[in-house]
């Protein structure tokens, strides 16, 4: 089976940055997702991470470290927009590659 | 751009009835995935297709829960008959599973409240 961890909610100012955590134990790992959800609305794409190391898109990075089972995702320059779930999911194999989501991570961003 | 496309969008029916969800996945997409997801929580596959074959549906309670994929492009959920606890965000999602990072495209869900 797979456990993914994150933070229940998380919040922060407008204009700061934010790191929210993400701890997994699977078997089969092939890579880790991040997901952005808009309350009422669907996970859009933010990530995917497969080897070790940062990689940085605009104001959003994502880290991974396969060895820790761990990844961040970092928000830089917040904005009241950025108000959202954002849910960590592990790609793992098994037979099939089946994202498997975390309870997401629920981020208020205050003016 | 081409997106998931997902009906209806919202759902009310009462407890013992019969309801069904449809699913539209991005054109050429092989991969499609129905997921449940409760407030407050993540998603939770409900089950895999490849093409027209089921891949996964362990967590598919069989009982009164079905999916098909018959042509193995639009899908259909379906849940005969509704209890309250199967209040939810039902969402579809399709992946490549050629492509670069493989990520799977979300619809806009259906949301089903049982009453």
């Amino acid at each position: 089976g797979q456990n993914i961890d994150q933070p229940t909610e998380m919040t922060a100012t407008e204009g700061a940055i934010v790191q929210i955590n993400c701890t997994y134990q699977t078997s089969g790992f092939n890579g880790l997702f991040w997901y952005q959800q808009h309350a009422g609305e669907a996970p859009t794409f933010l990530s995917y991470n497969v080897l070790d190391g940062l990689e940085e898109k605009g104001r959003f990075s994502s880290f991974l470290s396969r060895s820790k089972g761990y990844s961040y995702l970092l928000l830089k320059e917040l904005q009241m927009k950025d108000s959202a779930s954002y849910l960590c999911a592990v790609h793992a194999s098994g037979g099939s590659y089946i994202p498997t989501f975390g309870r997401g991570t629920s981020l208020i961003v205050h003016p | 751009e081409a997106e998931v496309a997902q009906s209806p969008r919202y759902k009310i029916t009462e407890k013992s009835q019969a309801v069904a969800f449809w699913c539209d996945p991005i054109s050429g997409h092989a991969t499609l995935y129905w997921y449940r997801q409760i407030l407050g929580q993540g998603p939770e596959l409900l089950v895999q297709f490849q093409d027209e074959s089921v891949v996964d549906d362990s967590q598919l309670p069989k009982d009164r829960f079905s999916a098909e994929r018959l042509k193995g492009v639009d899908s259909t959920l379906k849940i005969q008959p509704a209890e309250l606890g199967d209040s939810a965000m039902y969402l579809c999602a399709s992946s490549d599973p050629l492509g670069l990072n493989t990520e799977a495209f979300f619809g806009q869900g259906t949301r089903l409240t049982v009453v």
